[in-house]
């Protein structure tokens, strides 16, 4: 079966780093995909990796490893703005989208 | 960049009686658009992916009798919740492919539906 799993809650301090790790196993793979969604909004797109490596964007970042099904978001100089779920998910060889279940992230003063 | 809207954005119906639910996209064609739900504290669950002049396709559980979903045209996708009931309350969001590009996807801001 397919199956993403990740966290389901942190916590992290104001102006620290975070890092939220997703490992996936799927039906194929074509690109891993990190969303934020605050409560009772709908998710906003954070970024996309299809090759290992480094993706940064300003104060987040995201890994992936194809060979080991793992990618993690890194989160910098947290603010409390990024209190909020952040969801992993998994474009398949049909291209669906195979979501977790959300990382709840709870940011502290 | 790639805009999604959704219409209403929240509303309250009596058990029994049917909800419709738009999703457009305004500023690319989205020969596929997909259809999710999510209950509070839990993760989106795809109920269809809905594609543009032909049916939609539903997930295992979900009953396409009664989530009618409509792809008439290249920007437009309806999702009607039949009879509903107060089991049916939920976050419907709605996210669309842009047709030139296979892996963007873009989400609506969602509708909220209480069924009294």
């Amino acid at each position: 079966g397919q199956n993403i799993d990740q966290p389901t809650e942190m916590t992290a301090t104001e102006g620290a780093i975070v890092q939220i790790n997703c490992t996936y196993q799927t039906s194929g793979f074509n690109g891993l995909f990190w969303y934020q969604q605050h409560a009772g909004e709908a998710p906003t797109f954070l970024s996309y990796n299809v090759l290992d490596g480094l993706e940064e964007k300003g104060r987040f970042s995201s890994f992936l490893s194809r060979s080991k099904g793992y990618s993690y978001l890194l989160l910098k100089e947290l603010q409390m703005k990024d209190s909020a779920s952040y969801l992993c998910a998994v474009m398949d060889s049909n291209y669906q989208l195979i979501w977790g279940a959300g990382t709840k992230l709870i940011i502290k003063p | 960049g790639a805009v999604v809207s959704q219409h209403p954005s929240w509303v309250i119906c009596k058990s029994g009686t049917s909800v419709k639910i738009e999703c457009r996209s305004l500023d690319f064609q989205a020969t596929t658009m997909f259809w999710y739900r999510q209950f509070p504290k839990q993760s989106l669950m795809l109920m269809a992916t809905s594609n543009e002049g032909s049916k939609a396709t539903y997930e295992q559980g979900v009953e396409k009798d009664k989530f009618l979903i409509n792809h008439a045209s290249l920007t437009l996708s309806t999702l009607t919740v039949t009879s509903a009931h107060p089991e049916d309350s939920s976050f419907y969001i709605c996210s669309a492919r842009d047709s030139g590009l296979d892996h963007e996807q873009y989400f609506g801001p969602g509708t909220r539906l209480t069924v009294t």
